[in-house]
């Protein structure tokens, strides 16, 4: 199984402040073939189903702020907020879609300090 | 617009069996591969099982394995898990999910219900 590893656990980042998630895989879940790395980053808020913001590792979803970007490849990966707006409080994970069990890392709380 | 909706959960004994099932619309069911993803109380998202469009192929979560059973009806656009000998850390709010790209499983989840809770208590 290819295990998910984030840090931190949490975060407190000032208004307008830039907050990084780091995301860590036991494994590369980078595909030679196609050179693509599958990995996702995902918006988790209470009482609301997960939303996808960041496929292939870099890859903006539609409509997703284009403060969200995400980074890296192979086994190493990072989401960064450049600019935390109060909406952007949430838990985020970071998922392996490379091979079955699809697993996601453990969640990163993101709070305003 | 693909949409979700989970049903079925509710309170049960250890031990016990439970099914959920999952109606899907907005979207050609039978063209996608489709989810189950769980949330513990206080804890993070996990992913418990994929299974392909046609229902040929299945994998789970070491934690479900041999235990949960997911199939489909694509004659009623309709996702199920099956749970058997169920534990007290089975306690979690239960998505059913989609890729959102037909075909295969390989790609991020585009597409979640609301999800249905489950409840493992004596």
């Amino acid at each position: 199984d290819i295990v998910m590893t984030q840090s931190p656990d949490s975060l407190a980042v000032s208004l307008g402040e830039r907050a990084t998630i780091n995301c860590r895989s036991s494994q590369s879940v980078l595909y030679s073939s196609n050179n693509k790395n599958y990995l996702a980053w995902y918006q988790h808020k209470p009482g609301q189903p997960p939303k996808v913001l960041i496929s292939w590792a870099s890859t903006r979803e539609s409509g997703v702020p284009d403060r969200f970007s995400g980074s890296g490849s192979g086994t190493d990966f990072t989401l960064t907020i450049s600019s935390l707006q109060a909406e952007d409080v949430a838990f985020y994970y970071c998922q392996q879609y490379y091979g079955t069990p699809q697993m996601f890392g453990q969640g990163t709380k993101v709070e305003i300090k | 617009q693909a949409h979700l909706v989970e049903s079925g959960g509710g309170v049960v004994q250890p031990g016990r069996s439970l099914s959920l099932s999952c109606v899907a619309s907005g979207f050609t069911f039978s063209s996608y591969a489709m989810f189950w993803v769980r949330q513990a109380p206080g804890k993070g998202l996990e992913w418990v099982a994929v299974i392909s469009y046609d229902g040929s192929k299945k994998y789970y979560a070491d934690s479900v394995k041999g235990r949960f059973t997911i199939s489909r009806d694509n004659s009623w656009n309709t996702l199920y898990l099956q749970m058997s000998s169920l534990r007290v850390e089975d306690t979690a709010v239960y998505y059913c999910a989609s890729p959102g790209h037909s075909g295969d499983y390989y790609y991020p989840i585009d597409w979640w219900g609301q999800g249905t809770l489950v409840t493992v208590s004596s």
